[in-house]
């Protein structure tokens, strides 16, 4: 099945500053990869995501690369604020067209003001 | 629009005993999803419903774990009985169908067995 690791575990910027997010995956079948924020006591919130067929898609201040060759992609958040701090998960569908999701572990993100 | 309902928000129950989830998926979604997850873990899927057909439950311990969607609407999920290892959240989500969609997360009942 679908292995998904993410790095760093956890992360602290100085507002303003830029944050990145790696992920990898194993599943070369993979074609959808979300991008998820969860605050303390809520549920995930997708916040991007992108499909195997594009190298990059921006929203504002998030971008989310992928790189099918080397199955990896990535997450950067610009221009940091101090409510980006939550936890970030990547995830990657389980095969083409496939519902399930597996998600990386997981990023804490810390924007110090 | 409502997000996903769940409910309870909270649950401390002692081990040996039943307890059980309930989730009102966002109105039209036909796909609902139940997530386990674990402390400082991502979400780990546990079953998924397709209408009212439970159409991946190869993760759902079932010798202790129960799901169901009556009406393709409403779901709950059921333990009986509860060991200390299931303290966890357990997420639920739904989705649209025709293809690979965003899943919108409910926030999710932490449960304490104790």
């Amino acid at each position: 099945g679908e292995n998904v690791e993410q790095h760093p575990s956890t992360l602290s910027v100085q507002e303003g500053d830029s944050a990145v997010i790696k992920c990898t995956y194993s599943d070369s079948a993979s074609n959808y990869f979300p991008w998820y924020k969860q605050e303390l006591g809520k549920g995930p919130q997708l916040i991007i995501d992108i499909r195997s067929n594009v190298g990059e898609k921006k929203d504002q201040r998030i971008a989310v690369t992928l790189n099918k060759t080397a199955k990896h992609f990535s997450l950067h958040i610009t221009e940091t604020q101090p409510e980006d701090s939550a936890v970030y998960f990547c995830a990657a569908n389980s095969g083409a067209g496939s519902y399930q999701l597996t998600f990386g572990k997981g990023t804490k993100l810390s924007v110090i003001p | 629009e409502a997000g996903v309902v769940q409910s309870p928000r909270y649950k401390i129950i002692e081990k040996k005993q039943p307890v059980a989830f309930w989730c009102n998926p966002i109105s039209g979604h036909n796909t609902l999803y139940w997530y386990l997850q674990n402390l400082g873990q991502g979400p780990e899927l546990l079953i998924r419903y397709e209408n009212e057909e439970a159409v991946d439950d190869s993760q759902l311990p079932k010798d202790r774990f129960s799901a169901e969607r009556l009406k393709g609407v409403d779901s709950t999920l059921k333990i009986q009985p509860a060991e200390l290892g299931d303290s966890a959240v357990y997420l639920c989500a739904s989705s649209q169908n025709g293809g690979v969609t965003e899943a919108f997360f409910g926030q999710g009942t932490r449960l304490t067995v104790v």
